[in-house]
């Protein structure tokens, strides 16, 4: 079974500059999250799909960051415009369904420099 | 929002047991224990997770306090690819507002 991918694994710009993330979930989860880390910490819920809709965006910066998932499958996260203090890693992860017991499949990340 | 507490760091010598607290003092009667792990430069991984009773996977071994004010995850036998951060994570029964709050969680060191 193919995991959670995740692009690009690396990813370095200006401060106001402009990025997007890209998720790919396992198939048939219908429940996709994406989460920011920050040296040091434990992921932080950035906002949670069920299919095609948002369940839970409440800790996502509005007014810089934005995310969707067209069709219910692939996501992407888009920080626009970037700020130092968004450097992270950017992790994207899924499961079948919201139930508090489901397993959360991580993907591998993706590490954002903001300079 | 019930919180959990973990060492920062551990550590332990390779094929023996490691067993990792976490206190959850206002954990409420339906929150389940997760616990999950993030080896360096990858994503979090589940390792198990339990209600009230004790719990064992291929991983791991959970050991929850009659109380359930704390929780003990098990690793019978440390090699050096179970150095990496472990979380302890409540998570509500319900279907919405379920989300993980990950802490700072412990690092486990492994030595040879």
């Amino acid at each position: 079974e193919a995991g959670v991918a995740q692009s690009p694994r690396y990813k370095i710009i200006e401060k106001r500059q402009s990025v997007a993330f890209w998720c790919n979930p396992i198939s048939g989860h219908a429940t996709l999250y994406w989460y920011q880390q920050i040296l040091g910490q434990g992921p932080k819920l950035l906002i949670q799909f069920q299919n095609n809709g948002v369940v839970d965006d409440s800790q996502l910066p509005k007014d810089r960051f934005s995310a969707e998932r067209l069709k219910g499958v692939d996501s992407t996260l888009k920080i626009q415009p970037a700020k130092l203090e968004d450097s992270a890693v950017y992790l994207c992860a899924s499961s079948w369904d919201r139930i508090s017991t489901d397993t959360q499949y991580f993907g591998p990340g993706t590490r954002l420099t903001v300079l | 929002d019930a919180k959990t507490t973990q060492p920062n760091s551990m550590e332990s010598n390779e094929e023996e047991p490691v067993h990792l607290p976490c206190n959850h003092s206002t954990i409420s009667g339906t929150d389940y224990i997760h616990w999950y792990r993030q080896l360096p430069s990858q994503g979090p991984e589940y390792v198990i997770h339990g209600l009230t009773s004790n719990v064992n996977n291929r991983m791991a071994s959970l050991a929850i306090a009659e109380d359930r004010k704390s929780s003990t995850l098990i690793l019978h036998r440390a090699t050096l690819r179970d150095a990496a951060v472990y979380y302890c994570i409540l998570r509500r029964p319900t279907y919405n507002n379920n989300d993980m709050r990950f802490g700072a969680g412990t690092r486990l060191t492994v030595k040879p």
